[in-house]
């Protein structure tokens, strides 16, 4: 148990609906960092904060997609008009040295 | 472009003898590398870390090799057990001596399995 949660495990939507996923790390961790996994390949690099501050987002993070951390403790990652390629699990990080401890994801479905 | 690589989609070993997972890397600018290990429907674990300054580090039964003029990484596995068969990720960072790593990069992964 890495102490970093994400909420909700799984999620199933229909194309074009918006959803937002949560995470929360341990209150140690200073970085956090969003990723994305689709099948057969490893996790991508979404977006990163620092305390509240975001301080790096990927060409992956379409418009559609926006990330917050209020108050530098827990994050929300939301998807605007969700698209079938939208379908992955959504991982979070959390780090204050320099390996990244990861929540156990969201599993995000598109139909 | 991949910047850390993993060419062996998958690799299976016997109970006790020893698993090699490779990783390649282009990037020079890479500065400290980790492994992580994920099971199905988690997240991945973190296992084991190198600095680029090594070229070993050991722990336990895992031992990572740094062979930075071939810019090749390997995660030695010894003596391997069922419940190592998961899916392990090579991960690189770059910045880290200079005070502004970032995020993680990694490679595709490597399915590995251990036979009873």
């Amino acid at each position: 148990d890495t102490g970093v949660s994400q909420n909700p495990r799984h999620k199933i939507t229909k194309r074009g609906q918006n959803v937002t996923f949560r995470c929360d790390p341990i209150s140690e961790h200073n970085r956090l960092y969003w990723y994305r996994q689709t099948l057969g390949q490893g996790p991508e690099f979404l977006t990163y904060f620092q305390n509240e501050a975001q301080l790096e987002k990927s060409r992956l993070l379409s418009d559609r997609f926006s990330a917050e951390r209020p108050k530098g403790s827990f994050s929300t990652l939301e998807i605007q008009r969700t698209e079938q390629g939208d379908s992955a699990m959504y991982l979070c990080a959390g780090t204050s040295l320099l390996e990244a401890f990861f929540g156990q994801g969201t599993r995000l479905t598109v139909v | 472009d991949q910047q850390v690589k993993q060419n062996s989609p998958s690799l299976s070993v016997q109970e006790g003898r020893i698993s090699i997972l490779n990783c390649d890397y282009t990037n020079s600018m890479f500065d400290y590398f980790l492994w992580y290990k994920k099971y199905p429907a988690e997240g991945p674990t973190f296992l084991i870390s190198i600095s680029s300054i090594k070229d070993k580090n050991e722990d336990g039964r895992f031992t990572v090799f740094l062979n930075k003029s071939a810019k090749h990484l390997s995660l030695h596995i010894v003596p391997s057990q069922p419940g190592d068969s998961a899916v392990y990720f090579c991960a690189a960072l770059s910045g880290v001596s200079s005070g502004s790593a970032r995020q993680l990069t990694f490679g595709s992964g490597t399915q590995l399995t251990v036979l009873p």
